[in-house]
């Protein structure tokens, strides 16, 4: 199947400070990602819709301004945890849609952030 | 609104023996469902999906998954479980291929 990365896999930051993951499909175009946040035994929760060349369009009580993405190129998204706080600690796993034959989705392996 | 029940937390299974995993969903319409694995380090695989048709589904890696509308439940088996089908394991259900509300997830563990 079609890979997709996340970059980093695991980071830790400071109170107050932002935050950059980018999530990249390898081998294949997506006009399409997907943001997912994960708390420990919790389910994913889709966070926003990251389009390519336009604006991303976040579910209900997801903060837009907190969260930025930002997909640029056919290739890369990037979400931006901006001025985090500890309440923003999460794994947060993006995919990507492969429109090419059966047109499903590739998730990334995730990125752990925490906040301290 | 759509949502997905994973009963089970933990699983521990022997090699050689059967796996269940039980899902249920509330969702107003016909629902895509899908199972997912995700392995450390990995990304979640698509292990199968249902949209219409046949309600047994075969999957990849010996998988395969029932859907019962009566039951809301969409349940996923296989026969003879492997120590590397040690994950966890995710259903999903959604109104399309993308946009896809998860349950909390089930471990399953692999006893020698």
């Amino acid at each position: 199947g079609a890979v997709v990365s996340q970059h980093p896999s695991r980071v830790i930051c400071k109170s107050g400070t932002s935050v950059k993951i980018e999530c990249r499909s390898l081998d294949f175009q997506a006009t399409t990602m997907f943001w997912y946040r994960q708390f420990p035994k919790q389910s994913l929760m889709l966070m926003a819709t990251s389009n390519e060349g336009s604006k991303a369009t976040y579910e209900q009580g997801v903060e837009k301004d907190k969260f930025l993405i930002n997909h640029a190129s056919l290739t890369l998204s990037t979400l931006t945890v901006t001025s985090a706080h500890p309440e923003d600690s999460s794994f947060y796993i993006c995919s990507a849609r492969d429109e090419r034959g059966a047109d499903t989705q590739y998730f990334g392996p995730g990125t752990r952030l925490t906040v301290l | 609104a759509q949502s997905v029940t994973q009963p089970d937390i933990h699983i521990t299974v022997s090699e050689g023996a059967s796996l269940e995993l039980r899902c249920n969903y509330s969702y107003g319409a016909t629902p895509y469902l899908f199972w997912y694995v995700q392995s450390p380090g990995q990304g979640l695989q698509l292990l199968l999906k249902y949209f219409s048709g046949d309600t047994l589904v075969q999957g990849i890696k010996g998988f395969e998954a029932e859907f019962k509308r009566s039951q809301s439940s969409f349940n996923l088996r296989k026969p003879s479980v492997h120590w590397s089908d040690a994950a966890e394991y995710f259903c999903a259900v959604g109104e399309d291929d993308y946009k896809l509300s998860f349950g909390a997830g089930t471990t399953v563990t692999v006893r020698a």
